[in-house]
C-alpha cells in the first residue's frame, strides 16, 4: 500500500551532506510528503513535510519538485547520530480528521567515519 | 520523550495464547494509530482511532483486534498468537488534523512494545 519509491540504503561521509530521494509519482494535489526517521528499533521521528514548497527547519530540507512527484531530504551536515532507516510518507488525506500513514521499507542511511 | 507511553515493553509469550498492548497518548491528542514491525521490516499500518472510533484500517489480522477508551487510552488486542506475529508493536498519536489548516500532522510515536511468541 505505500506509495513512496526509495532506495534500499545509502552511505554518507560524516560532516558531508547526505541527500536521501524518494519517488512519489502518484502524488495527488492535497497529499503532503513527510519524512520521518527510525534510530534502531526506537520509535519513529518526525523530520521534516511539505506540500509543494521546499522545507527548513533545524534539523534539515526538503526539496520537492515542481511536478510533486519526488523529493530530497537534505541533511546538510551529517553526523554518526543521523545513521537511521528514513522513511518518505505521503500522507493520504481519507476525509476530515482520518489519516492513514503507510510507511515503506525505508533507506538505510549509514553515516561513517 | 514523545509523550505516548506504551505497555510492556516486553513480552514473551506461546502460541495460541492472547495478549494486550496499552497505548496512553499525548496529552489532548485524539487520534491513536497502531503499527506493526516485524524484524528488518518497515512499518505496517495496522488501524487508527480517533476520539474512540475506528477511523481507518490497513493490513490488520482478523485474529487482531482494537479499541479507544474514552479516556483516550488504546488497546491492541492480539488472539491465537502464531510465530509471525513476533514484532514490534508501535503506538503513534496526533492532535486534530484538518485539511484546511496548516496543521503539521506530526505522529508522535511511543517505544513500541516488543512481542515474542514462542
Amino acid at each position: 500500500d505505500a506509495k513512496t519509491t526509495q532506495p534500499p540504503s545509502m552511505d554518507c561521509a560524516e560532516g558531508r551532506a547526505a541527500n536521501l530521494p524518494c519517488n512519489h509519482s502518484t502524488i495527488s494535489g492535497n497529499e503532503y510528503v513527510y519524512w520521518y526517521r527510525q534510530i534502531h528499533s526506537q520509535g519513529p521521528q518526525y523530520i521534516i513535510h511539505g506540500l509543494k514548497n521546499n522545507e527548513t527547519n533545524e534539523m534539515a530540507s526538503l526539496i520537492i519538485t515542481e511536478d510533486r512527484k519526488s523529493s530530497t531530504l537534505i541533511l546538510p551536515h551529517a553526523t554518526l547520530r543521523d545513521t537511521a532507516v528514513y522513511y518518505c510518507i505521503v500522507r493520504v488525506a481519507l476525509r476530515y480528521n482520518f489519516n492513514k500513514f503507510y510507511f515503506g521499507s525505508g533507506t538505510k542511511l549509514n553515516v561513517k567515519p | 520523550d514523545s509523550g505516548v507511553t506504551q505497555t510492556p515493553k516486553h513480552l514473551i509469550t506461546a502460541t495460541g495464547q492472547r495478549v494486550t498492548l496499552r497505548c496512553s497518548p499525548r496529552s489532548g491528542d485524539l487520534s491513536v494509530y497502531w503499527y506493526q514491525q516485524s524484524l528488518d521490516q518497515g512499518l505496517q499500518f495496522l488501524i487508527q482511532y480517533y476520539n474512540g472510533e475506528e477511523r481507518a484500517k490497513g493490513n490488520i489480522l482478523e485474529r487482531f483486534s482494537a479499541q479507544q477508551f474514552p479516556d483516550l487510552h488504546s488497546e491492541l488486542n492480539l488472539s491465537s498468537l502464531e510465530l509471525g506475529d513476533s514484532a514490534l508493536y508501535f503506538c503513534a498519536s496526533s492532535g486534530l488534523i484538518t485539511l484546511d489548516r496548516d496543521d503539521t500532522g506530526e505522529l508522535f510515536f511511543g517505544e513500541g512494545s516488543r512481542l515474542t511468541v514462542l
